[in-house]
């Protein structure tokens, strides 16, 4: 148990359909992070949030739309997405220091049908 | 540019035996840490060790140690006594900074590391 929790852990979802992705930690980090992570791909950082404020957003298409209300919660919001959108996606949060560790969420496989 | 370099795509190892994962980097920093961390099948990502660029030593956790070549820029883990619970695919990161200001982990393409009984 890393302190990182995702909801739901796994999501079948329709092309016209829409779904949220949900991050919890209660570590007192204030980043938090978005990866996508495809089979046989390394991992992709999708965005980045420091105090609630995205600070990266690594051209990711707008049918993913995050939103973080506070440091400790962290959300993806899915519409319209393609089949090649099937993934592992994992949330991680972590001191702003760059010389520590990220603690990652157990991931949100998404299949897209 | 790739970032973090690891050329293993695939590693086996008998149990009981020690299995290195090669890992180097590239960055014009003076101060940056490094890590490593385990993915099981189930996906989560488990942090195993880290090393500071300033530490002298290297590091060691349990039986993970970190070997770590300043020069060569490389760091590569040691898995002492493999275990069956050991099977996982193995990634190597540093936080390095992007456009935006933050320190972000990049991650190598990972090795996938399979112990035999």
């Amino acid at each position: 148990e890393t302190g990182v929790t995702q909801t739901p852990r796994h999501l079948v979802m329709g092309m016209t359909n829409k779904k949220s992705l949900k991050c919890e930690q209660h570590l007192g980090h204030n980043a938090m992070y978005w990866y996508k992570q495809s089979a046989k791909k390394p991992l992709e950082l999708m965005f980045v949030y420091n105090f609630k404020e995205q600070t990266e957003n690594n051209s990711v298409p707008s049918r993913f739309s995050p939103e973080c209300p506070n440091s400790s919660h962290l959300f993806l919001h899915l519409h319209t997405l393609q089949p090649e959108d099937s993934a592992l996606y994992l949330c991680a949060s972590s001191p702003l220091d760059k010389n520590t560790e990220a603690f990652f969420g157990q991931g949100t496989r998404l299949t897209v049908v | 540019a790739q970032k973090i370099t690891q050329t293993q795509p695939g590693m086996f190892v008998q149990e009981k035996e020690a299995v290195t994962l090669d890992c180097t980097y590239d960055t014009s920093d003076q101060s940056y840490g490094l890590f490593w961390y385990k993915q099981p099948s189930s996906g989560e990502m488990i942090f195993l060790i880290y090393q500071g660029s300033y530490d002298e030593q290297n590091a060691t956790e349990g039986r993970y140690s970190l070997n770590f070549q300043k020069a060569r820029k490389s760091a590569n883990l040691v898995i002492s006594a493999s275990q069956l619970g050991d099977s996982a695919m193995y990634f190597c990161a540093m936080r390095e900074r992007a456009s935006g200001g933050s320190y972000i982990p990049t991650f190598g393409r990972g090795t996938s590391l399979i112990v035999h009984p």
